[in-house]
């Protein structure tokens, strides 16, 4: 079946650093990728997404890049601020046909802290 | 504005009493999902519908049920049977079944058995 594996937790910078979380994922199709960050208390938020392969997503700083021949989506900010901390969720979709029906596959999560 | 509310942001129960938590959207989204989070873990999946009337299970269904009378709204209760209850409970619609659809969250439901 699916799966997606994110580089273990926690991740504690300084503001201003650079930011790298892993995520490599194993699906039977093509699956589109997608990051997603939460709030303390709050749902999930989209970060950024790709569908195909060589795609680069990008939203607020962040950016992934689709890479098949690796099967990772890893995670980027060139400098982060205190207001990225959150946990940032790794996902996957399978085409809807047969029994997904686009449902998302989840990496267990990676905290961010950030410090002044 | 549209998005999806989940009600209550808090809930609390004792053991052997069936609760149900609300959601709905008014994004006029054909699908629908549970997700039930846990600290140190990922999302994991409940129940999902992608038309009214119809639901299919997730991953971790047992102890829980759903209804989908209307495209709206997707309740889920929890029953006496779930042995772990406590947790936190996110909502999340999507637009169609198209791979590159992302899902929108509702903002939770924090349930705690005492």
């Amino acid at each position: 079946g699916d799966s997606v594996t994110q580089m273990e937790g926690p991740v504690t910078l300084s503001e201003e650093a650079f930011l790298t979380i892993n995520c490599t994922y194993t699906a039977t199709g093509y699956p589109s990728l997608f990051w997603y960050v939460q709030y303390p208390g709050e749902g999930l938020q989209l970060l950024l997404k790709a569908t195909k392969a060589d795609d680069k997503g990008s939203n607020k700083g962040f950016e992934a890049t689709y890479r098949k021949e690796t099967t990772s989506f890893h995670l980027e900010k060139g400098s982060v601020q205190v207001s990225d901390s959150a946990v940032y969720f790794c996902a996957l979709s399978e085409d809807a046909g047969g029994t997904s029906y686009g449902k998302l596959t989840f990496g267990q999560g990676t905290i961010l802290t950030v410090h002044p | 504005d549209g998005g999806i509310t989940q009600s209550p942001k808090y809930l609390f129960r004792k053991e052997g009493q069936n609760v149900t938590l609300s959601c709905e959207q008014n994004l006029n989204h054909d699908a629908m999902y549970w997700y039930r989070q846990d600290p140190g873990q990922g999302l994991r999946l409940i129940y999902y519908s992608q038309i009214v009337n119809d639901f299919q299970k997730g991953d971790i269904a047992e102890g829980y049920s759903v209804s989908r009378e209307k495209k709206e709204s997707f309740p889920l209760t929890v029953t006496s049977a779930q042995k772990n209850p406590t947790a936190f409970y996110l909502c999340a619609s999507r637009p169609g079944p198209h791979r590159y659809n992302e899902q929108f969250f509702g903002p939770g439901t924090r349930l705690t058995v005492l």
